[in-house]
């Protein structure tokens, strides 16, 4: 079965970098798209970022331009978003998603929590 | 591009309930579903309108006209109490645009 398996998060210092990873399986990794999704405590989903199969097309949210970088590796199956100069406002949990052929978010991972003290 | 929703809905067992999602022209848009219960990741509930995911149940589906895309809910059980979520691509930016979610409080 698809599987999206989210690793990297915890607690980080305000100014502060993280790098979040997910490893998928039961699927064919390079043939879809993948997303960054987050949710911050008691609150609702905020798209962050998108990434094409070869990685030739990416865009991000404008709050995270520039600050969120996305990459993939192909052949270990995995994506991952780089996190520079975190602020108190980017704790959330952060989810990796597949997309499907429609720019629906078929399967999620559980989410990693990513918490930034000021 | 902004998809706005109520916060809350509420729905007694057995009846139909509806959430809504407004947008702007949203009928020429492809509007989907999500479903999160507590402490869950969201689970794809509705595709492309209409469309459910194998595994999803009958008693949910979708609609789009106008300005407004709708979730519906019939028969309605507790296990549906969840917070729902739409979703649409927006063409013009590429971004991946959710509404602001709803929670569906089952009486």
């Amino acid at each position: 079965q698809v599987q999206l398996v989210e690793s990297g998060g915890g607690l980080v210092k305000a100014g502060g970098s993280l790098r979040l990873s997910c490893v998928g399986s039961g699927f064919a990794f390079s043939d879809y798209y993948l997303n960054w999704v987050r949710q911050a405590p008691g609150k609702g989903l905020e798209w962050i970022s998108f990434i094409s199969t070869r990685g030739t097309a990416i865009q991000y949210a404008d709050s995270m331009k520039g600050r969120f970088t996305i990459s993939r590796d192909n052949d270990k199956n995995s994506v991952f978003l780089q996190m520079n100069n975190l602020r108190a406002d980017d704790t959330a949990v952060y989810y990796c998603a597949r997309e499907g052929r429609g720019q629906w978010l078929d399967h999620w991972g559980q989410g990693t929590l990513v918490t930034v003290s000021s | 591009y902004e998809l706005t929703q109520p916060p809350s809905v509420s729905v007694a067992p057995g009846q139909t309930g509806t959430i809504s999602c407004g947008g702007n022209n949203i009928r020429s848009k492809s509007v989907h579903w999500y479903q999160q219960r507590p402490g869950q990741a969201p689970v794809l509930v509705i595709y492309n309108d209409v469309d459910r995911p194998s595994g999803i149940p009958e008693r949910l589906s979708g609609s789009n006209s106008g300005n407004t895309a709708t979730l519906t809910i019939s028969r309605v059980e507790a296990g549906d109490e969840a917070d729902y979520y739409c979703q649409v691509w927006d063409s013009n930016t590429d971004y991946r645009v959710f509404g602001g979610g709803t929670k569906l409080t089952v009486l």
